[in-house]
């Protein structure tokens, strides 16, 4: 059963950096057809797609966060990791990190990790 | 504001039916991109719940239900029961974005 896991900092100070990492255990991460994304909801908030990278190294991320968002993979540690620049009060939310899954002609997102809160504070 | 569109909150008693409606736009529900559904129980992970409009993964009971029409979907949850409390969200791909859309979620409360 495949599952995930993020894991980081919970505080950061405003314009720091973002590092978080989600690690993969009883699967493979290198599997085709899936893609790994970061998937994050502020406080009283919907849920926001980040981005998300291929097994290739391929990635896509949303156009607003574009400038300062990161994605990468290890598939020797089974991990993906997301990099966040220059963060505010704004990127304050619960981070997720999940498994897309291209079927049926469709993306979605059929395994989540428990999340992790991020909290950027002066 | 979430591109997608939920009501905040739905309530029920026991056994019985409810919906969600989620509302999209010509850039994404509404160009014939599918809707999925996701359940976040408290203290959970979210779990998908449906999958390509109306199907449902394995191991989800035959309660829950999608359907898709023109800009909108719905979920319904029939014979509710205490244990769906929790937080439901859709989500469809929104070709203006060029990325991944969520609805903004609905609190379901079984009275």
């Amino acid at each position: 059963q495949v599952q995930l896991q993020e894991s980081g900092p919970g505080l950061m100070k405003p314009s720091q950096t973002l590092s978080l990492t989600c690690t993969v255990s009883g699967g493979s991460i290198s599997s085709d057809n899936y893609y790994w994304s970061w998937i994050r909801q502020p406080a009283g908030k919907g849920l926001e797609w980040i981005g998300r990278i291929y097994t290739t190294g391929s990635t896509s991320y949303i156009p607003s966060l574009k400038s300062r968002v990161t994605i990468s993979l290890d598939t020797s540690r089974s991990q993906f990791s997301l990099r966040l620049t220059s963060v505010t009060a704004a990127d304050t939310a619960f981070y997720y990190c999940a498994r897309g899954v291209y079927a049926s002609g469709s993306y979605y997102f059929d395994i989540w990790g428990q999340g992790t809160m991020v909290t950027v504070s002066s | 504001q979430s591109v997608l569109t939920q009501p905040p909150s739905v309530s029920g008693a026991p056994g019985q039916r409810v919906t969600i409606s989620c509302t999209g736009s010509s850039s994404n529900i509404g160009a014939g991109s599918d809707v999925h559904w996701y359940q976040r129980l408290p203290e959970t992970a979210p779990k998908l719940l449906i999958y390509v409009n109306n199907n449902r993964p394995s191991g989800v009971p035959g309660r829950f239900s999608g359907s898709k029409s023109g800009t909108s979907a719905s979920l319904a949850i029939s014979g509710l029961q205490a244990e769906d409390e929790g937080d439901y969200y859709c989500q469809s791909y929104d070709s203006s974005l060029s990325g991944w859309v969520f609805g903004g979620g609905t609190q379901l409360t079984v009275l």
